[in-house]
């Protein structure tokens, strides 16, 4: 168990619908990832926050968009959805947003498939 | 482009058998990490290498750093079917003032017994 959790663990939706997947670092970590993962594009690196603040951004759609409250957890909004968007989305924590060591740990997952 | 090219993308072995998967960039690294990943779960972190010529040994599992920090090598003794699984590597990717962590497309590892 990494610590990080991630509700919830499979959501199955329709075309055009919004979701909301939430996630809650290790106690302790300032910093909290967000990854796409699909078997044709392999893990995608979205958006980090680090101490509620934006620090890195991948390559996240505008119809996708996140926050860390001040509590340190993160939600990943997704909205307008596409078939295309059905994958495995990761949220992982590290203890800092500046460590050039970057030893993320992440949760189990929330399985988006999109009907 | 990857920036991070890892190979072979596949490899089924048999158990006792010794095996190495590479990770390869054009562009230098301060650190790399191994990951691995098993079907619908999140990637466990392994080992961080951070000093060019580094070696990290985890029980059969060794890893090293290249000495220009742009490749990274895992090598297996003895592999085991509890090893099977997705082995990713990833690293910071230094770009517009931040570093965006960066993850290769991995190597699937299958141990048959």
């Amino acid at each position: 168990d990494s610590g990080v959790t991630q509700t919830p663990k499979h959501l199955i939706t329709a075309t055009g619908q919004r979701v909301t997947l939430r996630c809650s670092p290790r106690s302790g970590d300032l910093s909290v990832y967000w990854y796409q993962q699909s078997l044709d594009q392999g893990l995608q690196f979205l958006i980090q926050y680090y101490n509620g603040e934006e620090r890195a951004k991948g390559n996240i759609l505008e119809r996708f968009s996140a926050q860390q409250f001040p509590d340190l957890h993160s939600e990943l909004n997704l909205s307008s959805l596409e078939l295309g968007d059905s994958a495995l989305y990761f949220c992982a924590s590290s203890l800092t947003g500046t460590s050039v060591t970057y030893e993320q740990y992440f949760g189990p997952g929330t399985r988006l498939t999109v009907t | 482009t990857q920036l991070l090219e890892q190979s072979p993308q596949f490899l089924s072995i048999q158990e006792g058998e010794n095996l190495t998967v590479y990770c390869n960039s054009s562009s230098v690294f301060s650190s790399l990490q191994w990951y691995r990943q098993e079907p619908g779960e999140g990637p466990v972190l392994l080992v961080t290498v951070v000093t060019g010529g580094e070696v990290k040994k985890l029980k059969r599992l060794t890893f090293q750093f290249g000495d220009a920090r742009k490749d990274s090598s895992l090598h297996i003794t003895a592999a085991q079917p509890g090893d099977t699984g997705l082995y990713l590597c990833a690293g910071p990717y230094a770009s517009g003032g931040s570093y965006i962590p960066t993850f290769g497309r991995g190597t699937s590892l299958i141990v048959h017994p």
